[in-house]
């Protein structure tokens, strides 16, 4: 009962490609978001969906389109990947706003994108 | 959100106290510290958070100066699952829609036989 899984947990692609990552939480969570830690293991905010409606949307090149089918899943789709996509992407959520206490992201395991 | 500053990296002997130190001089009224950690190719874990008051729970305790400009996370028996690189954050208690965390580069605690 993983509460925020990804999927793949590892894509290797050519460039050119256009991928793919799924991210689902069973925590009931109204908040989720997209991050990216390259190869000097900075972690950086991509995404963040809120309810279904897009509330953080970073500099981020337009080829990286995320969709929120409902308020449990948040999905990253990448056009026509380059090299420097390399990197391990982190899903996240969080119960923000109301009156809800904010009491921290839960993330899930990451995938690793590998671009050749 | 304001900055934190930490050391790169500490050791740290199995089974004692390993105190991570944080430096957030420009936090305001208002803003919470967080700290998490990452363990090797995991993502980040959420491991306590405070206001200016000092916290425990299960996995850590949090220290917070009374001026609220440093902290100290302290696990107090340091075992060879808790090296990780620990991140120290500072956010806004607003809340009502999404608030990013803005992790910098951390603490590489290193736990050593």
């Amino acid at each position: 009962d993983t509460a925020v899984s990804q999927t793949p947990k590892y894509l290797v692609t050519q460039m050119g490609n256009d991928k793919s990552i799924k991210c689902e939480q069973n925590l009931g969570h109204d908040t989720m978001y997209w991050y990216k830690q390259d190869s000097k293991k900075f972690l950086k905010i991509m995404f963040s969906y809120n309810n279904k409606e897009l509330i953080i949307n970073e500099t981020v090149p337009n080829r990286f389109s995320p969709k929120s089918p409902d308020k449990a899943h948040l999905n990253l789709h990448i056009n026509s990947l380059e090299l420097g996509d390399s990197a391990v992407y982190f899903c996240a959520s969080s119960q923000d706003g109301r009156a809800v206490k904010f009491y921290g992201y839960t993330f899930g395991s990451g995938t690793r994108l590998t671009v050749v | 959100d304001a900055k934190t500053t930490q050391p790169p990296s500490m050791d740290c002997a199995e089974g004692r106290a390993a105190n991570l130190p944080c430096n957030h001089s420009t936090i305001s009224g208002n803003e919470y510290v967080y700290w998490y950690r990452q363990i090797h190719s995991q993502g980040p874990q959420y491991i306590i958070h405070g206001l200016k008051n000092n916290e425990t729970n299960e996995m850590a305790s949090l220290i917070i100066t009374e001026d609220r400009k440093s902290s100290t996370l302290i696990l107090p028996h340091a075992t060879l699952r808790d090296t990780a690189v620990y991140y120290c954050i500072v956010r806004s208690s607003n809340t009502g829609t999404a608030s990013k965390l803005t992790f910098g580069t951390g603490t590489r605690l290193q736990v050593t036989l």
